[in-house]
C-alpha cells in the first residue's frame, strides 16, 4: 500500500456544486495532515491543516478519520477559481512531510 | 514578503553541462528542501536541510548535490545534467521538521 494514496481525478462540477476528496495513508503513527493547493504550472500552497476534530474555513471543511486513517476535504458552493489539483500531505513522524500525487478538480460554467 | 525566491525561473542545459539552482528564504525558518515534480510522479524529494549545517538524502538523490550555506540559503547541484533531469524544481521552507512548507515558484528544468 502507497503512503499516501489519493484518486487523481478529474473531478469535473459545475460550479455552485459540492465536491468531497478523499486520501487514504498507511502509517497508523501519522501525526498531522494537511491540504494543499496547486495550480497549473504554479508551486503548491498550503489551504488548510487538518485537526482531529475536524474545521472549517470558509467553504471548506476538512476531516480526519484515525480508524480507517484517510482525511478528507469537502468543498461547498465551488468556484470557476477552485478548479486546481489538492494535494494530501501527511506528516508520518519522518523528518519531511509525505506528498500525495493530488486529485484534479475541474468547476465548469 | 518575498518568502521562498528560486532563481533561475527557467533553464535549457545541455547534457552534461552543470549548474547550480539558487533558494533562499527570509522566514527564519530552520529547515529546507528540495523537491522535483514530473507529470504523474507527484512531488519527489531530492534533499532536505533539517537545519543549518545538515542535509540529508530524499528520495531521489542520484545525480545532484546540496548545500546548506546558512540558514537563509539552500543550493541545489547538477554536476552533469542528463535527461532524465528535467523537471520542474521546488526549494520549500518550514519552521521545523515535518510542519507546514512555503514553497518557491519552482525552476523550470530542461536537460537537451
Amino acid at each position: 500500500r502507497k503512503e499516501v494514496e489519493q484518486d487523481p481525478g478529474p473531478f469535473n462540477v459545475p460550479e455552485g456544486a459540492t465536491v468531497a476528496f478523499n486520501c487514504t495513508y498507511s502509517n497508523s503513527a501519522s501525526q498531522s495532515f494537511f491540504w494543499y493547493r496547486q495550480d497549473c504550472r504554479k508551486e503548491p500552497k498550503l489551504l488548510m491543516s487538518v485537526y482531529s476534530s475536524g474545521n472549517e474555513d470558509g467553504r471548506f471543511t476538512a476531516q480526519l478519520n484515525r480508524a480507517s486513517q484517510y482525511i478528507s476535504l469537502l468543498i461547498r458552493d465551488s468556484k470557476l477559481s477552485d478548479s486546481a489539483t489538492y494535494l494530501c500531505v501527511i506528516n508520518s513522524g519522518y523528518s519531511t512531510l509525505t506528498f500525495g500525487k493530488g486529485t484534479m478538480l475541474l468547476v465548469s460554467p | 514578503n518575498a518568502g521562498v525566491t528560486q532563481t533561475p525561473k527557467f533553464q535549457v542545459l545541455k547534457t552534461g553541462q552543470s549548474m547550480t539552482l539558487q533558494c533562499a528564504q527570509d522566514m527564519n525558518h530552520n529547515s529546507m528542501y528540495w523537491y522535483r515534480q514530473d507529470p504523474g510522479m507527484g512531488l519527489r524529494l531530492i534533499y532536505y536541510s533539517a537545519s543549518e549545517g545538515t542535509t540529508d538524502k530524499g528520495e531521489v538523490p542520484n545525480g545532484y548535490n546540496v548545500s546548506r550555506l546558512n540558514k537563509r540559503e539552500f543550493s541545489l547541484r547538477l554536476e552533469s545534467a542528463a535527461p532524465s533531469q528535467t523537471s520542474v524544481y521546488f526549494c520549500a521552507s518550514s519552521p521545523d521538521r515535518g510542519r507546514g512548507y512555503t514553497f518557491g515558484s519552482g525552476t523550470r528544468l530542461t536537460v537537451v
